[in-house]
């Protein structure tokens, strides 16, 4: 059964910089495509950004685009978002989630990252 | 990259069938089959119920269903029960690739 635990949350101010982690467990991690998901308080979902399995391929959301960076370890089963110029509406709690056959498969159960002076 | 158009809410009573609608266009839900459905209880992660417009995880209930029309797709809750209380997301895989439905809340009155 695969799980994904996320950590790296927390209050940051605007302008500062984050990492977030994702460990991956009960799952081949090397050959999955990992997705990485936020969601404002009381807002909907959005989708972030997508590395593929051997991460020769990252894709992100325009909002995000030039400020984030995924990436990720396959030796240590461990996916990465790097958050930089972080911004308020920044705010949200952030998943990761698996990709299967163009479909965000399992998800983890977030971390919340407040970006307040 | 503009969500895609859900309904707010959608309610029925127990037994009753519920069907929400996702409204995308001709570059993302008609484009490609690749439309899913989550569902996420309050303070918990989403949950995946429907992927590739109809198919269902082994793990969930057969009352869930999915289908898709030109540009609308839509999941439909046949015998509600009170479980099936939560908010329901749709998304499809399109050019960037990914995006979400902007969330239907589902009441079991």
């Amino acid at each position: 059964q695969a799980q994904l635990v996320e950590s790296g949350g927390g209050v940051v101010q605007p302008g500062r910089s984050l990492t977030l982690s994702c460990a991956a467990s009960g799952i081949t991690f090397r050959n999955y495509g990992m997705h990485w998901v936020r969601q404002a308080p009381d807002k909907g979902l959005e989708w972030v950004a997508l590395i593929w399995y051997d991460g020769s391929n990252k894709y992100y959301a325009d909002s995000v685009k030039g400020r984030f960076t995924i990436s990720r370890d396959n030796s240590k089963n461990t996916l990465y978002l790097q958050l930089n110029s972080l911004r308020a509406e920044d705010t949200a709690v952030y998943y990761c989630a698996t990709h299967v056959a163009g479909t965000i498969k399992t998800w983890g159960q977030g971390t919340l990252v407040t970006v307040s002076s | 990259q503009s969500a895609l158009t859900q309904p707010p809410s959608a309610s029925g009573s127990p037994g009753q069938s519920v069907t929400i609608s996702c409204t995308g266009t001709s570059s993302d839900v008609g484009a490609y089959n690749y439309v899913s459905w989550y569902q996420q209880h309050p303070g918990k992660a989403p949950k995946l119920m429907i992927y590739e417009v109809n198919k269902r995880p082994s793990e969930v209930p057969d009352r869930f269903s999915g289908s898709k029309s030109g540009n609308t797709a839509s999941l439909t809750v046949s015998g509600l029960q009170a479980e099936d209380e939560a908010d329901y997301y749709c998304s499809s895989s399109a050019g960037n690739p990914y995006v979400f439905g902007t969330g239907t809340k589902v009441t079991v009155l």
